[in-house]
């Protein structure tokens, strides 16, 4: 069976420090992988998505960028950040490209940035 | 412009009872429809889907409803239970973009609370 791991759970980071959050998706090849936040009182937001090894979309202009070195690893980056940037992290993966777009989630990374 | 809506941010029902669980979009386009539920400090969980060739679809204490013609959709949970305390995002797809059909629109949720 698949399962996605997402770490750290938790992260306090000092506005203007370097953010490196990673995703890895075992038990599938080529997935689809996302990345979205949670801010507070808010649904979720998609940051970046993934439909290959070194393809990334951006859905949201920001202080973030995302990389995909290898097939099943995702990773959420930043050189300085913000407070804005404080939320809740969710990684995600699916199977088909489009129409039944089910999407799996990770357990999240809460990010407090002071 | 918030493309789904779930314009009840919480619910309270009594252990045994129905919850209903509405969301409401605004995009045509979307052609596949999906609820997830979320506990506290963990990723959201897929719990149920349906296709707009469909106006309803079951599994076990879930059902959701689609009526396409006025872009609403209902999750029904019969009978509840305390564990079903929970957020419950609406989510929707659409499969002609593209680029578009990558990307789930996410209402922002509704908090159901179970009493005992």
């Amino acid at each position: 069976s698949q399962t996605i791991h997402q770490w750290p759970a938790t992260l306090v980071q000092p506005v203007g420090s370097p953010l490196s959050l990673e995703c890895t998706v075992e038990g599938t090849s080529n997935p689809n992988l996302y990345w979205y936040r949670q801010a507070a009182g808010r649904g979720l937001q998609l940051l970046f998505y993934s439909i290959g090894i070194g393809q990334i979309s951006s859905e949201v202009p920001q202080n973030l960028s995302a990389s995909r070195p290898q097939d099943r690893q995702f990773i959420l980056s930043s050189k300085k950040l913000l407070l804005s940037d404080s939320g809740f992290y969710l990684c995600a993966w699916s199977l088909a490209p489009g129409g039944k777009n089910i999407q799996y989630f990770g357990a999240g990374t809460r990010l407090s940035v002071l | 412009d918030q493309q789904v809506k779930q314009n009840s941010p919480s619910l309270s029902v009594q252990e045994g009872r129905i919850s209903i669980l509405n969301c409401d979009y605004t995009n045509s386009m979307f052609d596949y429809f999906l609820w997830y539920k979320k506990y506290p400090a963990e990723g959201p969980t897929f719990l149920i889907s349906i296709s707009s060739i469909k106006d309803k679809n079951e599994d076990g204490r879930f059902t959701v409803f689609l009526n396409k013609s006025a872009k609403h959709l209902s999750l029904h949970i019969v009978p509840s239970q305390p564990g079903d305390s929970a957020v419950y995002f609406c989510a929707a797809s659409s499969s002609y973009s593209g680029a578009g059909s990558y990307q789930l629109t996410f209402g922002k949720g509704t908090k159901l609370s179970v009493i005992p």
